[in-house]
């Protein structure tokens, strides 16, 4: 079945380390997208990218990096620079623009101490 | 620009009781609109989305909803509510225009309580 895969489930990180979480869709969509998810704060965007060896900012992007080398893989890395990392990333794609769903991953929550 | 307000962060109902969610847009565009709902520690689910046409659209696990254009309103509902409807329900936008991350706006969510 096609879907798009989060890695890993949980991830605990002590603070000033940079940690990456992974991203893989096997649904030939197009367009990704990374997102932070907080209690009560719904879920905001932190990167997407519409084509490979592109992407743009979303609303929280400092402290994080991703890259798009390939269609299917849409990694995060969560910097030292970011002052409160921990939370819920949600990964999600969609093969175009307008009336096209996003599909999600199951998430990756991550813990820094 | 657009936006998503959702009334009402906490919602209960008991067994058997109907759900209404309330979901409000403001779009200058005409817009397409989705319902999601989410279960603890997993990714969003999508539920039901409006794109054009028929107004009233009806999704998955008896949910349905209805764009009301005069309103600006998507509010979801389902006549009885099951226990397993217990989740995070979130309502998002999407314009037709694009522009951004092509325009997807999402309200900060409705927690649903079923009561027994």
């Amino acid at each position: 079945d096609g879907g798009i895969t989060q890695s890993p489930k949980y991830l605990f990180r002590k603070e000033g380390q940079n940690v990456t979480l992974s991203c893989e869709q096997n649904l030939n969509h197009d367009a990704m997208y990374w997102y932070r998810q907080d209690p009560g704060q719904g879920l905001r965007l932190i990167y997407y990218s519409q084509i490979v060896n592109d992407f743009q900012k979303g609303d929280i992007a400092e402290g994080y990096s991703v890259s798009r080398e390939k269609k299917e893989s849409f990694p995060l890395t969560v910097t030292s620079a970011q002052k409160n990392p921990t939370a819920f990333y949600l990964c999600a794609s969609r093969p175009g623009q307008g009336g096209s769903p996003l599909h999600f991953g199951n998430g990756t929550r991550l813990t820094v101490t | 620009a657009q936006s998503v307000t959702q009334l009402g962060s906490h919602v209960s109902v008991s067994e058997g009781a109907l759900v209404l969610l309330r979901c409000n847009y403001s779009s200058s565009v005409p817009p397409y609109l989705f319902w999601y709902v989410q279960y603890p520690n997993q990714g969003l689910q999508l539920l039901l989305k409006y794109t054009t046409g028929a107004t009233l659209v009806k999704g998955i696990n008896g949910f349905e909803a209805e764009f009301k254009k005069s309103e600006t309103s998507f509010h979801l509902t389902k006549p009885s509510a099951h226990m397993s409807d217990a989740a995070e329900y979130f309502c998002a936008v999407s314009s037709h225009s694009g522009g951004g991350a092509d325009g997807l706006t999402f309200g900060k969510g409705t927690h649903l309580i079923i009561q027994p």
